[in-house]
């Protein structure tokens, strides 16, 4: 059963150039919504996590800055600006609680700077 | 800030061997431990969790025991296969309700029939 979908898959992005990612989620039994980078070396990292439509938080990491956006209850969106090394970014979804719950990951979205 | 140390980068077996990929954390609470599993293509899969000191996770034949004393959660299985070819992440929670995991490098396996 697929409990997230992303899209775009993967993405071509010209250096400078920011790019917008979706996340749709599938099932509301798990509706704390992630995002996580993973870099070319595999190391995988947690971004952010917005439970709630409206949520809005920014980062800026080495390598690309942030933001993520909870746009309702099922939407999870991020824009990636400055990119200057590829990377997967995955959305994960989790039930709500203390912080032992799994995190479901979807198939993720594969960028690279061209 | 807390960390995960996974000592093997990668990891070569043969089918029937006992693996073992060894995992220590370094958090300032109490936090909750896991295991995930990516094969190549796919996002990382749950695989179990330990939420406490001597509390023994397991699933799919791999098993760890979280050890507070010695802050580590080793992954182990008794007799690989082939299909258990894939990297392997160890990652803490904090149980604050931050959601705020860390993961390990990875460890990459390779079981050759």
């Amino acid at each position: 059963v697929t409990l997230l979908e992303q899209n775009p898959r993967w993405r071509l992005v010209p250096r400078g150039q920011a790019v917008n990612l979706r996340c749709i989620l599938k099932n509301s039994q798990y509706p704390w919504m992630s995002w996580y980078q993973q870099d070319l070396q595999k190391q995988l990292q947690w971004l952010f996590t917005l439970r709630s439509p409206g949520d809005k938080e920014v980062k800026s990491l080495p390598g690309a800055d942030y933001l993520a956006t909870r746009v309702t209850d099922t939407e999870l969106r991020l824009q990636v600006a400055n990119m200057s090394q590829g990377r997967t970014l995955y959305c994960t979804c989790s039930g709500p609680g203390l912080g032992d719950a799994e995190q479901f990951f979807g198939p993720g979205t594969r960028l690279t700077v061209l | 800030g807390d960390s995960v140390t996974q000592t093997e980068g990668q990891v070569a077996l043969s089918e029937e061997d006992f693996l073992t990929i060894h995992c220590n954390y370094s958090a300032s609470g109490y936090p909750a431990l896991f295991w995930y599993v990516q094969y190549p293509g796919e996002g990382p899969q749950f695989l179990f969790r330990a939420s406490r000191d001597k509390e023994k996770g397991s699933s799919r034949g791999f098993e760890a025991t979280y050890n507070k004393e010695a802050t580590s959660f080793h992954l182990q299985k008794a007799s690989v296969q082939e299909s258990d070819s894939a990297v392997y992440y160890c990652a803490l929670s904090d149980q604050t309700g931050n959601y705020k995991y860390v993961f390990g490098a990875g460890t990459r396996l390779k079981v050759i029939a």
